[in-house]
């Protein structure tokens, strides 16, 4: 268990609607990053925000959009959705944003299927 | 921009013997870490190695090792003494300067009986 948790595990949906993922990071860690892992694309850095701000964004469509709270847990809001967003999406934390080796730790993913 | 590349999609190892799983990045910058994950059928992301690239000494963490060559970039995961829980994806991923993780497609390692 790395101690991040994420919510719901499973989510089936229909393409248009509109979901949220939530992750809880691990206690004391600043950093919160999204990853998609998809069948095609493979694992693909999302958005990380640190404590409470947007630091760096990667290939995240514009449908998707995330915040991250002042309690530091975070959400990804998926709109719009098609059925190529059909994909495990992961969160995972890490204790801080300066340049380090601190490792990240994984949430154990939300699978989205979109039919 | 960063690029990590695996070229074995698939490998297996008879139990308790050596696998080596194969990785090449290319990067611009100087200062950079390597890791290897392991993603079993459960999903979870687990990481099992991870090596500075300012550390000439190759990493190890029991029966994992890696051979680091910088100049050659190439980041390659011995396992030793196989066991079926290593029986896997593995995922080798970068990190730079911008602190996201670039992963590379992935190698499925079956470990045979």
């Amino acid at each position: 268990d790395s101690g991040v948790t994420q919510t719901p595990k499973h989510l089936i949906t229909a393409t248009g609607q509109r979901v949220t993922l939530r992750c809880s990071p691990r206690s004391g860690d600043l950093s919160v990053y999204w990853y998609q892992q998809s069948l095609d694309q493979g694992l693909q850095f999302l958005i990380q925000y640190y404590n409470g701000e947007e630091r760096a964004k990667g290939n995240i469509l514009e449908r998707f959009s995330a915040q991250q709270f002042p309690d530091l847990h975070s959400e990804l809001n998926l709109s719009s959705l098609e059925l190529g967003d059909s994909a495990l999406y992961f969160c995972a934390s890490s204790p801080r944003t300066i340049y380090s080796v601190d490792e990240q730790f994984f949430g154990p993913g939300t699978r989205l299927t979109v039919l | 921009a960063q690029t990590v590349t695996q070229s074995q999609p698939e490998m297996s190892v008879q139990e308790a013997e050596t696998v080596t799983l194969s990785c090449t990045y290319d990067t611009s910058e100087s200062d950079y870490y390597l890791f290897w994950y392991k993603q079993p059928p459960s999903r979870q992301m687990i990481l099992v190695i991870r090596q500075e690239a300012y550390k000439q000494q190759n990493a190890t963490e029991n029966r994992f090792s890696v051979n680091f060559q910088k100049a050659a970039k190439s980041f390659s995961l011995k396992i030793s003494d196989s066991q079926l829980g290593d029986a896997a994806m593995y995922f080798c991923a970068y990190q730079g300067g911008s602190e996201k993780l670039v992963f590379g497609k992935g190698t499925k390692l079956t470990v045979n009986p």
